[in-house]
């Protein structure tokens, strides 16, 4: 079993939609948690990052952790075709910082 | 200027052959890693080096040696390829604590034929 499970997708959605996307953990010393976008042919880049259960926003992105569940979310409001791309979620422990640990990432299509 | 540089983008090459990827951030950054993703998308570890000093070795065979001149410059040489090297390989770099994040080079796409 892997550190981290996310479901690859794909996953499509008409244009204003909202896209939900999420990963659960197994290892409960994670704290640090990252999402991270990748379009096609490219790196990875930071997309969102938290330390804390709760909610984070950030313009039509809201990132979710729940420690609890061990459960962290993504979620994209009004969706545009310029957001396909692959959603990586990524995970570290506090004392091993150099180390993330990825989701397998979903492949979500906006339809314009 | 490109933050995270790697060349080559695309590697050909046959079955026994020896072969170096090279990468080069000009963010300042003292970590640089190399990650390996393969055909679904998964993203893995294999090194990771904090000025010039080696500190993540995940299981990664033999074959597979990196090798930092400075803080700047973190290369991959990969000595009798085999298919199942077939991959992407990612170099990134972080100012230190994953938390602020990695800045990932475009990839070099490996293809052993």
């Amino acid at each position: 079993q892997k550190e981290v499970e996310q479901d690859p997708g794909p996953l499509s959605v008409p244009e204003g939609a909202i896209v939900s996307l999420n990963c659960t953990y197994s290892n409960s010393a994670f704290q640090y948690f990252m999402w991270y976008r990748q379009y096609s042919r490219k790196g990875p880049e930071l997309l969102m990052y938290t330390y804390s259960s709760g909610n984070k926003e950030d313009g039509r992105f809201t990132a979710q952790v729940d420690k609890s569940s061990k459960y962290i979310s993504l979620f994209i409001r009004d969706s545009q075709p310029s957001d396909s791309a692959t959603y990586l979620c990524a995970m570290s422990v506090p004392n091993n910082d150099y180390k993330l640990s990825f989701g397998a990432g979903t492949t979500v299509t906006v339809r314009a | 200027d490109t933050a995270v540089s790697q060349t080559p983008k695309y590697l050909v090459t046959q079955m026994g052959n020896d072969k170096s990827i090279k990468c080069e951030q000009n963010l300042g950054h003292d970590t640089m890693y190399w990650y390996k993703q393969d055909s679904k998308k998964f993203l893995k570890i294999m090194f990771s080096y904090n000025n010039k000093e080696l500190i993540i070795n995940e299981t990664v065979p033999n074959r597979f040696s990196p090798k930092s001149p400075d803080k700047a410059h973190l290369n991959l040489h990969i000595n009798s390829l085999e298919l199942g090297d077939s991959a992407v390989y990612f170099c990134a770099s972080s100012p230190g604590q994953v938390l602020y994040g990695y800045t990932f080079g475009s990839g070099t796409r490996l293809t052993v034929v």
